[in-house]
């Protein structure tokens, strides 16, 4: 069964930093994409970073870029997500997801398994 | 900006049937999206329903459909239950590996 459990959260002031983990098992780590979505409060989902298997591959949605750091380790199957000069709007739960690329014969493009999520509070 | 919009509530009677959309603000969503759905009741993870447009996850009652209609993706759940009660949320694959939300649709059964 394909587990994901986030860790990390916290209350942190404006303008520190926070690094969310995830633990991923049941599944052969190394061979997914991985992402972070989040979620404030009340509010929708967010699409916020991924990482190629490898890690010679990351993506960041706008609003975090030069903030935000995703990273992995295979040996150990964790991904990361590294947050620093935190702002208000960054409130949320941090859900970590597993992606489907491809199988065999087409590209897929989706999120299959997803964490229960870490919440970050950025206080003023 | 690309948008991804999606209405912002919905209601269906119990046993009745529903259609969401998901669409762009610019632009029709077409397969090369790879459109996915996601149900997420509240508190808890989202649970992936659709991918690739119209392919139903591991598990998912074969009452929930995907497709594209017109100029955007649809979910539509046929014969609706209370337990459908739930935010729903697609997604986008909008390349170089950049995917957008939309807003999410609050679906009421009632």
């Amino acid at each position: 069964e394909v587990q994901l459990v986030e860790s990390g959260g916290g209350l942190v002031q404006r303008g520190g930093s926070l690094r969310l983990s995830c633990a991923a098992s049941g599944f052969t780590f190394s061979s997914y994409w991985m992402s972070w979505v989040r979620q404030a409060p009340g509010k929708g989902l967010e699409w916020v970073a991924n990482m190629k298997q490898d890690g010679s591959e990351k993506y960041y949605v706008d609003s975090v870029k030069g903030r935000f750091n995703i990273s992995r380790d295979n040996a150990k199957n964790s991904l990361f997500l590294q947050i620093n000069s935190l702002r208000a709007e960054d409130t949320a739960v941090y859900y970590c997801a597993r992606v489907r690329v491809r199988n065999t014969s087409s590209y897929l493009f989706y999120f299959d398994s997803w964490g229960q999520g870490t919440l970050v509070t950025v206080s003023s | 900006q690309t948008v991804v919009t999606q209405e912002p509530s919905f209601s269906v009677s119990p046993g009745g049937t529903v259609t969401l959309t998901c669409g762009l603000t610019s632009g029709s969503v077409s397969t090369t999206y790879y459109p996915s759905w996601y149900q997420q009741s509240p508190g808890q993870a989202p649970r992936t329903l659709i991918y690739s447009t119209n392919t139903r996850s591991s598990g998912v009652p074969d009452r929930f459909s995907g497709s594209i209609l017109g100029n955007k993706a649809a979910l539509t759940i046929t014969g609706a239950q209370a337990d459908d009660e739930s935010d729903y949320y697609c997604v986008l694959y909008m390349g170089g590996g950049i995917w957008v939300f939309g807003g999410g649709t609050k679906l009421t059964v009632l």
